[in-house]
């Protein structure tokens, strides 16, 4: 059974470009989450979606967004990149959150100059 | 607001010893807790998950308890490896689809 599958691994920007990062769910898995980690802020939640529906967004800017298609993979995309949104982005998946395990991609590393 | 604490920062224990990690939260109105493993540059693997209705789970090694009226959680790994060398973390999950992650514990295991 394949895993959760984020690309691109690793990828540089400059300020004030964008950028979009997918995430494919492992198979039957319906609920996708996104999560920022660095090293000052730790774990922070991003968003949640179940069924093309976002259930839930944390305390980040409106330059973060993100969807979910009927597929289940996730894309989350950041507009007018900081310095402060280098971070490793990493996704998650379960089949539905809050009854289930929730399995994590290795990450998107993302850099920004 | 939730707020998970994790105690030590760091430990560093020679191999073959039993150890505790701590996760302490601030709002018993918890989901589930759930205990999770981070290597360098990797991403994140469940070790445990408690259910808000549960005591405790193992897993092979690993024994995670739940402590709701007091705000606890523990990790307990036993015969310890080099292997267990990672990062631990512990996430409240909220029952808002959030979870609500402490800042973790960074293990060394000694050969």
């Amino acid at each position: 059974k394949a895993g959760v599958t984020q690309t691109p691994r690793y990828l540089i920007k400059t300020r004030g470009q964008q950028v979009t990062l997918s995430c494919s769910p492992i198979s039957g898995h319906r609920s996708v989450s996104w999560y920022q980690q660095t090293p000052g802020q730790g774990l922070q939640f991003l968003f949640e979606y179940f069924s093309e529906t976002q259930r839930n967004k944390g305390n980040f800017p409106g330059r973060f967004s993100g969807r979910q298609f009927s597929n289940s993979r996730s894309e989350m995309n950041v507009s007018t990149l900081e310095l402060g949104d280098s971070a490793l982005y990493l996704c998650a998946s379960s089949w539905n959150r809050g009854t289930g395990e929730l399995f994590f991609g290795e990450g998107s590393r993302l850099t920004v100059l | 607001k939730q707020e998970v604490t994790q105690i030590p920062a760091a430990l560093s224990v020679p191999e073959g010893e039993n150890l505790v990690l701590n996760c302490s939260f601030t709002d018993s109105a918890i989901y589930n807790l759930q205990w999770f493993r981070q290597d360098p540059g990797k991403g994140l693997t469940s070790l445990l998950l408690i259910q808000s209705s549960q005591r405790e789970q193992t897993s092979g090694r690993l024994n995670a308890s739940l402590d709701k009226s007091s705000g606890r959680s523990t990790l307990y790994i036993a015969a310890s490896q080099p292997g267990d060398s990672a990062t631990y973390l512990c996430a409240a999950d909220d029952s808002n689809y959030q979870l609500i992650w402490g800042a973790g514990t960074k293990l060394i295991i000694k050969p």
